[in-house]
């Protein structure tokens, strides 16, 4: 199955702990995204990887940051979480260049509660 | 600066009467390519339209949308509305270098 899948679906968990998100696509793209889904269903952009080439929204708090092992894989770690940060967590991949550039895949979703 | 309008909140349409969701944009640089995305109730969003030439109208499971640069414009449209297209969407205009602008997004609901 090609797809773009998440891990976990749910995480609940306290103030300041940190945690891990987990990305794998495997439909041969060699962008990968990460969005936060809010309450209100606002979708925001927060990283974008393509071959080794992080672009951040200068927004993100730093306490967020992406890990890629490689062009498949791109995991989100939150370093010590704030309520603010309870939302929906979307990955998405695409392909940079040909006909199908930009063209985004999502995944089904990573959703955090901040208690 | 950069951003994307769409039709705020909720559009309510009978089965069968057509539908018209407005996505506007301003910009300061240029646009590579237009969406629609979709998420339905609990699932991730997916796209419906693309577009990148201007003028030109695309077309995807019975909805259309035509790209106008002269008046920053991206409307989606359907004749016919079914209780099945129900769901959020969202218009995003994509500028390069992995740059997206999503919309805030208009939640449809078809009522019999």
């Amino acid at each position: 199955e090609t797809a773009v899948f998440q891990t976990p679906n749910y995480h609940v968990t306290q103030v300041g702990n940190e945690v891990s998100f987990n990305c794998k696509q495997t439909l041969g793209h060699d962008t990968m995204y990460w969005y936060k889904q809010d309450s209100k269903k606002l979708l925001k952009i927060m990283f974008s990887y393509n071959n080794k080439q992080l672009i951040v929204n200068e927004t993100v708090p730093r306490r967020f940051s992406p890990q890629s092992s490689d062009k498949a894989h791109l995991n989100l770690r939150i370093k010590s979480v704030e309520p603010e940060d309870s939302a929906v967590y979307l990955c998405a991949s695409s392909f940079r260049l040909g006909v199908n550039y930009a063209e985004q895949f999502f995944g089904p979703g990573t959703r955090l509660t901040v208690l | 600066g950069d951003s994307v309008t769409q039709t705020e909140g909720l559009v309510t349409v009978t089965e069968g009467l057509p539908v018209k969701l407005n996505c506007t944009y301003q910009t300061t640089y240029l646009t590579i390519a237009f969406f629609w995305y979709v998420q339905y109730l609990n699932e991730a969003p997916q796209v419906l339209l693309k577009s990148s030439t201007d003028n030109k109208r695309t077309e995807h499971q019975g909805f259309h949308a035509t790209l106008h640069k002269s008046s920053s414009s991206f409307h989606l449209q359907k004749s016919s509305a079914q209780l099945s297209d129900s769901a959020l969407y969202y218009c995003a205009r994509y500028t390069g270098y992995q740059n997206f602008y999503f919309g805030k997004g208009t939640s449809l609901t078809v009522i019999p």
